[in-house]
């Protein structure tokens, strides 16, 4: 398995403002994956990181609200930009196993007033 | 992924054993069965998966019917701590195919 570590963990912040969220892996990986969990909803993908090209974006998700960077085979960042209350969740960093299976971070829980 | 339904909720004594059911009757040939666990605040934790045979690791059982078409988590000595919403996932994990479809899954709690 892998470790997963999010920063930050939870965050309030203003309407119209962007935050970063970051995740380390303690191993290098090929994929990493962010998920968003709304209030009482399960979780959606959002986007592949890729190491070296543009990250891969679902159905619903563009990269000018959802930049990721993902500069090596253990770091990758996503940041929300220009945030309203509709962007508050929690933001999850994933990693693919040998056999398919995925890990998760703890998760960043952002909250937008 | 195929679809996949699962009881909203299911209740279980401390000490006794949980089985949670999944229906997967279109799952195809190439695809898994995975689950998964989300305790309340918490990152969803993989806890084992199968294609066809039973499958038992530290954490739990993973009986498929022979037809595939469902499934059965079994945790067998429930503890407080097991409280979560438990993901039955039919996936095709071929080559670096990782995306996962969420469902709603089953919140079992466990009680004292």
């Amino acid at each position: 398995s892998a470790v997963i570590s999010q920063k930050p963990s939870r965050d309030i912040c203003q309407r119209g403002t962007s935050l970063t969220i970051q995740c380390q892996v303690d191993s290098q990986v090929t994929m990493m994956f962010w998920y968003r969990q709304q209030p009482g909803q399960s979780l959606t993908l959002i986007a592949t990181a890729n190491q070296g090209s543009e990250a891969t974006y679902e159905s619903g998700f563009v990269i000018d609200k959802f930049p990721i960077s993902r500069p090596n085979l253990t770091f990758s960042t996503l940041t929300v930009s220009n945030m309203s209350p509709e962007d508050s969740s929690i933001y999850l960093c994933s990693v693919g196993g040998r056999t398919g299976e995925l890990f998760f971070g703890e998760g960043s829980r952002l909250t937008v007033l | 992924d195929a679809k996949t339904t699962q009881p909203p909720s299911m209740d279980c004594a401390e000490g006794r054993a949980a089985n949670l059911p999944c229906n997967h009757s279109t799952i195809s040939g190439n695809e898994y069965v995975y689950w998964y666990r989300q305790i309340h605040s918490q990152g969803p934790q993989y806890i084992i998966h199968g294609l066809k045979n039973n499958e038992t690791n530290e954490m739990a059982s993973l009986i498929i019917t022979e037809d595939r078409k469902s499934s059965t988590l079994i945790l067998p000595h429930a503890t407080l701590r097991d409280t979560a919403v438990y993901y039955c996932i039919a996936h095709n994990s071929g080559g670096s195919n990782y995306k996962l479809t969420f469902g709603k899954g089953t919140l079992l709690t466990v009680n004292p």
